[in-house]
Formats: C-alpha cells, sequence, structure tokens
C-alpha cells in the first residue's frame, strides 16, 4: 500500500460528459502529479501541484483542469469527454522537499472508459 | 526534449537472468529510477541510481548506467514468475521532480 488514495476505481461515462478523480496523498507529502496511461501514449505527465500551487505543466489538454485543496488532496477535472480520453489514471505524491531522490509514490489509478 | 525509450517486450524462462533496457536522451538527469507495475495497480518503485553511479546492487536486482550512451539496464537474476510485469524506466533532474517514464517493458517469465 503506497499510501496514496484514488477515487473512483472505475468509471464508464459517456461522449461530451465530464467527470472528477479525486486523490488523497501520502501523508506529509506536499506535491502531487497525474499521470494518464495509455495502450498507445504510454505514461504521460499531466500536472503538478506543490502544496496547493501549481508547479508544472506537462501534456495536459485544454478540456482537463486540476487543483489542489488546502487539504492537500486533488481534483482532476476532465470535461467534454473523448472516446480517446479513456484510459488509466494515476495520480503520485512525494515530500517535494527537494532534498530526497525524488520517488513518487503512485495510487492504484482510476480507470475511465468513454463510451 | 527529454525522451525515454524501452524496448516493448521481453519472455524470459524461471530461473533464468533478466536483462531490461532503457536509454534516455536529457544529459542534465539526475537520479534514473526502474519501477515496476502489476496487473491491475499503480507503479511501485524498485530501485533508483544516482546520475554519478556506474552501479547499483540490491538483492537480485543490478542497475548499471552508462552515462556516455545514456543507457541503463536492470538485471533481475534468477527471474521468477512473480516478477512477470511491465517495468518502466523514468529519469528526473534538480529542478523538475516530475518523471518522465519509458513506455515501459512487459516481462513474461515461463514456468
Amino acid at each position: 500500500d503506497s499510501g496514496v488514495t484514488q477515487t473512483p476505481k472505475h468509471l464508464i461515462t459517456a461522449t461530451g460528459q465530464r467527470v472528477t478523480l479525486r486523490c488523497s496523498p501520502r501523508s506529509g507529502d506536499l506535491s502531487v502529479y497525474w499521470y494518464q496511461q495509455s495502450l498507445d501514449q504510454g505514461l504521460q505527465f499531466l500536472i503538478q501541484y506543490y502544496n496547493g500551487e501549481e508547479r508544472a505543466k506537462g501534456n495536459i489538454l485544454e478540456r482537463f483542469s486540476a487543483q489542489q485543496f488546502p487539504d492537500l488532496h486533488s481534483e482532476l477535472n476532465l470535461s467534454s469527454l473523448e472516446l480517446g480520453d479513456s484510459a488509466l489514471y494515476f495520480c503520485a505524491s512525494s515530500s517535494g522537499s527537494g532534498l530526497d531522490t525524488g520517488e513518487l509514490f503512485f495510487g492504484e489509478g482510476s480507470r475511465l472508459t468513454v463510451l | 526534449g527529454e525522451d525515454v525509450e524501452q524496448s516493448l517486450f521481453l519472455s524470459v524462462r524461471e530461473g533464468d537472468s533478466s536483462v531490461i533496457n532503457c536509454t534516455y536522451t536529457d544529459s542534465s538527469s539526475t537520479y534514473l529510477y526502474w519501477y515496476k507495475q502489476e496487473p491491475g495497480a499503480g507503479l511501485q518503485l524498485l530501485t533508483y541510481i544516482f546520475s554519478n553511479m556506474d552501479m547499483k546492487q540490491d538483492q537480485r536486482l543490478t542497475v548499471l548506467l552508462n552515462k556516455k550512451d545514456k543507457h541503463l539496464s536492470l538485471r533481475i537474476a534468477d527471474t521468477q514468475t512473480g516478477d512477470s510485469a511491465i517495468y518502466f524506466c523514468a529519469e528526473s533532474y534538480t529542478g523538475r521532480r516530475a518523471l518522465t517514464f519509458g513506455s515501459g517493458t512487459r516481462l513474461q517469465v515461463q514456468p
């Protein structure tokens, strides 16, 4: 158990809809990362938050947004969903102190299926 | 930009050694990692190596780093069926904590 909790584990929705994925980081970790894993694109970095502020942006679509709340949990919002958004979405956390090895601790992922 | 590449598939017999290879392009990488993903699970860190090291051994795992060729390998000795999984290499550098992952190598261990 990595200590990172993601909900929901599975989600099936239709094109054009909007969903919210939730992540609770490991206790004490200030950084949260979102990754998308699909068959054809591998593991793609979407966005990172550190202590409530956006720290780095990767290949995140404009239809997607995220935030990190004062209690450090994070949400990834996916809107105007398309078939190609079907993927496994991972949240990971780290201490963010910059003094560690940079290891990321991953949740078990939220599997999104868009029909 | 940074890019990390791996072969997609490796099949070995139980008891043999497995060697999974990875190449990266970012010469400023500080840490290089090997993660394991079992079916239906998230990624779990197996081991990492600091960029000023050439080799790191941890029980059945040996990591070799060739900085000149930007080549990283993971050797698993006495491979077991429980080692069947997808193995990802990843890199990061100071100032960028988000890891860049390779596409993953699916290791199949045949009894």
